[in-house]
C-alpha cells in the first residue's frame, strides 16, 4: 500500500529551538519523496524534495530508506516557519500522496 | 508566483447545484493534476490529465468530471452537490508526465462552499 504518515497533528516549539518534522512512508518502489508547506491555507509551496539534496530557509529532510522516514529538520526554528507542512509521497505517473499534515507553531 | 491560476477564487452555492472550477498551468507544462484539500480527509488526489487525455484517477467521485483542453487549460466540474464537497480544490502542474521526480507547482486554490 502506499501511504504516508504524519504522526504529529501539531509541533510547537520556541523560537531558537531544533525542529523535527515527521514522515514515514510505505512504497513498494523506489520512492520520491517531498515536503510542501502551506501557509495560512495558501497554496502549496515546494520546501524540498530529496533528490536535490538541498537546504531552503534552513530546512533539511534526508531519506531513510531502512526506516522508511523522510523527517524534516531544522536547527533553529524561526517565528515565520510557522505554517502547515506536508510530506509527499511521488508515484509512477506523477500523482503525489500527502500525509496529514502537521502544523508547526513557533512561539516567540 | 508559481505561475498556475485557478478560477474563481472563492465559490458558494447550493446543494444539488453544479460548478466548474478553472485551472491555467504554467506555460509549457502539460500535466495537470487536481486535488481536494478538506479538514476531515487532508489532501486527496482527484485526477491527472496529460496533454488533453486522462491518465490517472484517485479519489474521484462519479459525481465529478474533469477535461483538459487543446490549450491545456482544465476544468473540473462537481455536480449534485453536497454539504462535504465543501473543500479547498487545487491544481497543480508539471513539465511531463510519468515523472515521479516532477515537481508539481500548485495554483492557490479554489474555496467551495456549498449550503
Amino acid at each position: 500500500a502506499q501511504r504516508v504518515t504524519q504522526p504529529e497533528k501539531l509541533l510547537s516549539v520556541f523560537k531558537g529551538a531544533p525542529v523535527e518534522l515527521k514522515c514515514n512512508y510505505s512504497y513498494s518502489g523506489s520512492p520520491e519523496l517531498f515536503w510542501y508547506v502551506q501557509y495560512s491555507r495558501q497554496r502549496l509551496q515546494l520546501l524540498l524534495r530529496h533528490i536535490s539534496r538541498e537546504s531552503i530557509k534552513g530546512f533539511t529532510a534526508d531519506l531513510n530508506k531502512g526506516e522508511t522516514s523522510f523527517h524534516l529538520k531544522k536547527p533553529f526554528a524561526q517565528e515565520e516557519d510557522s505554517a502547515m507542512y506536508y510530506c509527499a509521497l511521488g508515484t509512477q505517473g506523477g500523482k503525489l500522496i500527502f500525509g496529514q499534515g502537521t502544523e508547526l507553531s513557533v512561539k516567540p | 508566483d508559481s505561475g498556475v491560476t485557478q478560477t474563481p477564487k472563492h465559490l458558494i452555492t447550493a446543494t444539488g447545484q453544479r460548478v466548474t472550477l478553472r485551472c491555467s498551468p504554467r506555460s509549457g507544462d502539460l500535466s495537470v493534476y487536481w486535488y481536494q484539500q478538506s479538514l476531515d480527509q487532508g489532501l486527496q488526489f482527484l485526477i491527472q490529465y496529460y496533454n488533453g487525455e486522462e491518465r490517472a484517477k484517485g479519489n474521484i467521485l462519479e459525481r465529478f468530471s474533469a477535461q483538459q483542453f487543446p490549450d491545456l487549460h482544465s476544468e473540473l466540474n462537481l455536480s449534485s452537490l453536497e454539504l462535504g464537497d465543501s473543500a479547498l480544490y487545487f491544481c497543480a502542474s508539471s513539465p511531463e508526465l510519468a515523472g515521479a521526480t516532477d515537481t508539481q507547482y500548485f495554483g492557490p486554490g479554489t474555496r467551495l462552499t456549498v449550503l
